[in-house]
């Protein structure tokens, strides 16, 4: 099993330009989260889902969008990247009710000048 | 807003001592979980533990939790330079399916010195 994949590994966008980061799983988990990491303040809940068509929102959604139109895959969109949004995103899976352990990508590297 | 805070944030041991990082969160939970994050990678999940468990073991490591203090500390014995990480706690407050959100502390950087 490749476990969660991102990509890319490394972004750089211009303010305003949009784009997406990938997630995907093949372990067939039920709930997928997305997490930011910025220096000192630890990892932060960005949007979650615990299954396909379900999407919730964490502790800081603002400026992103995500999907779950297939148990394998969960993109994050940004719609219109801001200087604050710069950070390392994680994508993170695990397998549902009663398993809990999570899963965590290798992260993708955002820059937003 | 965050739930765990590890204690020291930065913590410099001698190859072969202990390194005890400790814990605390604020609200009720289901379980209390453990991360290590190597400089530039993902997280990796350590050791979990129930609310009902005061204390688990695996391999060098040591998980305690106090819930009467909202405290969990993470001793890991005989530490070796390729403990050198950045180890995090987690709290997941929900106790059933539905809303799941695992929450994380700032982190404890430890450097284990050859």
């Amino acid at each position: 099993n490749a476990g969660v994949t991102q990509t890319p590994k490394f972004q750089v966008l211009k303010t305003g330009q949009s784009m997406t980061l990938q997630c995907a799983q093949d372990m067939n988990h039920e709930y997928m989260s997305w997490y930011r990491q910025d220096p000192g303040m630890g990892l932060r809940l960005i949007h979650y889902s615990v299954g396909a068509g379900i999407t919730d929102q964490g502790e800081v959604p603002n400026g992103y969008n995500v999907s779950r139109s297939t148990t394998e895959d969960f993109p994050l969109r940004l719609l219109s990247a801001a200087p604050s949004q710069t950070s390392v995103y994680f994508c993170a899976s695990r397998g549902g009710l009663g398993e809990d352990t999570q899963y965590f990508g290798p992260g993708t590297r955002l820059t937003v000048l | 807003s965050q739930q765990g805070e590890e204690d020291p944030q930065a913590l410099s041991i001698q190859e072969g001592e202990n390194a005890t990082m400790n814990c605390s969160y604020k609200t009720s939970i289901n379980n209390l979980q453990w991360y290590r994050q190597n400089s530039g990678r993902g997280l990796v999940h350590l050791i979990l533990i129930r609310s009902n468990e005061r204390e688990k073991h695996s391999g060098r490591l040591r998980v305690t939790l106090d819930t009467s203090k909202k405290s969990s500390s993470l001793l890991i014995t005989a530490s070796r330079a390729a403990d050198t990480a950045s180890y995090f706690c987690a709290t997941d407050a929900n106790s059933g399916a539905g809303s799941y959100q695992l929450t994380f502390g700032k982190g404890t950087k430890l450097s284990v010195i050859p």
